[in-house]
């Protein structure tokens, strides 16, 4: 069975720019959650969505957003970007209940310069 | 709000030896899951072990093993006969175990683990 993927695995933007994060789940996997990942905030939950709803959003402002597709594949989106965003991105996987595993991605690294 | 503490920021251990690290969590649920993920250098979060609140029995992987404390909200990780591929940063997270299917993962800070050859 394929893993978690994401893409791209490396991006630089600069400074006011928008970009978009793709996560392609498990097959099967109905629940997607993304995280970002600092050296100085650590792992911190963005959101999650499940069924194409978001079901759970992080402490983030509303220049980070995401959606999910029919497919389960999820997208995030950070607009005007600031030199703070760069960060590990990771998406998560799962069947979308509590019980079950969640699987990460191996991440997308964005550099904003 | 649930916190995660790791209070060991890196560790290091012999090879063939075996090496505890420790987390402690806060929260006011009853029913949740614990977890310890491993991040290698390639970046990919894998997991290791995890525990189920309700359970009494410390859960076991293999080499991996977990001393879960539920009064004390402590929750360690043994790893016996460290092996080099263990070198990683481990990561303690908590998980509700909401009805509503709670996806999210609170993680705390880290601990690097070096394997001495």
């Amino acid at each position: 069975k394929a893993g978690v993927t994401q893409t791209p695995r490396y991006l630089i933007k600069t400074r006011g720019q928008q970009v978009t994060l793709s996560c392609s789940p498990i097959s099967g996997h109905r629940s997607v959650s993304w995280y970002q990942q600092t050296p100085g905030q650590g792992l911190q939950f963005l959101f999650e969505y499940f069924s194409e709803t978001q079901r759970n959003k992080g402490n983030f402002p509303g220049r980070f957003s995401g959606r999910q597709f029919s497919n389960s594949r999820s997208e995030m989106n950070v607009s005007t970007l600031e030199l703070g965003d760069s960060a590990l991105y990771l998406c998560a996987s799962s069947f979308g209940a509590s019980r079950h595993e969640q699987y990460f991605g191996p991440g997308t690294r964005l550099t904003v310069t | 709000a649930q916190t995660v503490t790791q209070s060991q920021p890196e560790m290091s251990v012999q090879e063939a030896e075996t090496v505890t690290l420790s987390c402690t969590y806060d929260t006011s649920e009853s029913d949740y899951y614990l977890f310890w993920y491993k991040q290698p250098p390639s970046r990919q979060m894998i997991l290791v072990i995890r525990q189920e609140a309700y359970k009494q029995q410390n859960a076991t992987e293999n080499r991996f093993s977990v001393n879960f404390q539920k009064a004390a909200k402590s929750f360690s990780l043994k790893i016996s006969d460290s092996q080099l591929g263990d070198a990683a940063m481990y990561f303690c997270a908590y998980r509700s175990a909401s009805n509503f299917g709670n996806e999210k993962l609170t993680f705390g800070t880290g601990t690097r683990l070096t394997i001495i050859p």
